[in-house]
């Protein structure tokens, strides 16, 4: 089906190890972005890429970084895992304009112990 | 205070009912306004969008936006156990950055036969 893959689906790290999450939409949308979901906290946009070769902060960067070599993959790093990062991570895609909503992946569930 | 305050819930309803799901926000700036549903252990998916105010339907769904209260519902009729689900609200300002959204926390609903 067309949409949103993100692989890997469940993960668990030990403090201190990295890892690189990987998202790829096949919709040809410009705007991608990495969200995580935490109870009582909603989503919260870690890092967001307008296009090709750009990538920009969102709310929560810290202890993330991330890259967009081709227009339909966007990865994210973490090069330390923490228990604080123990979350799920989503992945979403735009067209270049507001309001027309995203399509999410399934998620990444992480545990860092 | 968040840009973006969704009644929290959760929301227990007999199969049949109607559903009123509600967020205000407070950025006047905001000019489109997106609901999601969200099943568990799922991505987010968009069930709705519409621009400016008014109401827009979608088979059982409506999506009713209020800017001059700031004030934003979903409305669901004749609930099904299908619907049972998670809904967020999400807005954006016309020219935003990377078409980036602000989601409220999420409303978890369940629709019992």
């Amino acid at each position: 089906n067309a949409g949103v893959t993100q692989t890997p689906k469940f993960r668990v790290l030990k403090t201190g190890q990295s890892m690189t999450l990987l998202c790829a939409q096949d919709m040809n949308h410009e705007y991608m972005y990495w969200y995580r979901q935490d109870p009582g906290m909603g989503l919260r946009l870690i890092h967001y890429s307008v296009g090709e070769g750009t990538t920009a902060k969102g709310e929560v960067p810290d202890g993330y970084n991330v890259s967009r070599l081709k227009k339909q993959n966007f990865l994210l790093g973490l090069e330390s895992a923490a228990p604080s990062q123990t979350s799920v991570y989503f992945c979403a895609s735009s067209y270049r304009r507001s309001g027309n909503g995203y399509t999410f992946g399934s998620g990444t569930r992480l545990t860092v112990v | 205070q968040k840009e973006v305050e969704q009644d929290p819930g959760p929301l227990s309803v007999p199969e049949g009912a109607i559903v009123s799901l509600n967020c205000t926000y407070s950025n006047s700036a905001f000019q489109y306004f997106m609901w999601y549903r969200q099943y568990s252990r799922k991505g987010p998916e968009l069930l709705m969008y519409t621009y400016s105010s008014g109401n827009k339907e979608d088979g059982r769904f409506t999506a009713q936006v209020d800017k001059s209260s700031k004030y934003i519902s979903l409305f669901i009729r004749d609930s099904q156990p299908s619907d049972s689900a998670t809904y967020l609200c999400a807005m954006s300002a016309v020219g935003t950055n990377a078409g980036k959204s602000t989601f409220g926390d999420g409303t978890t609903l369940t629709v019992k036969p």
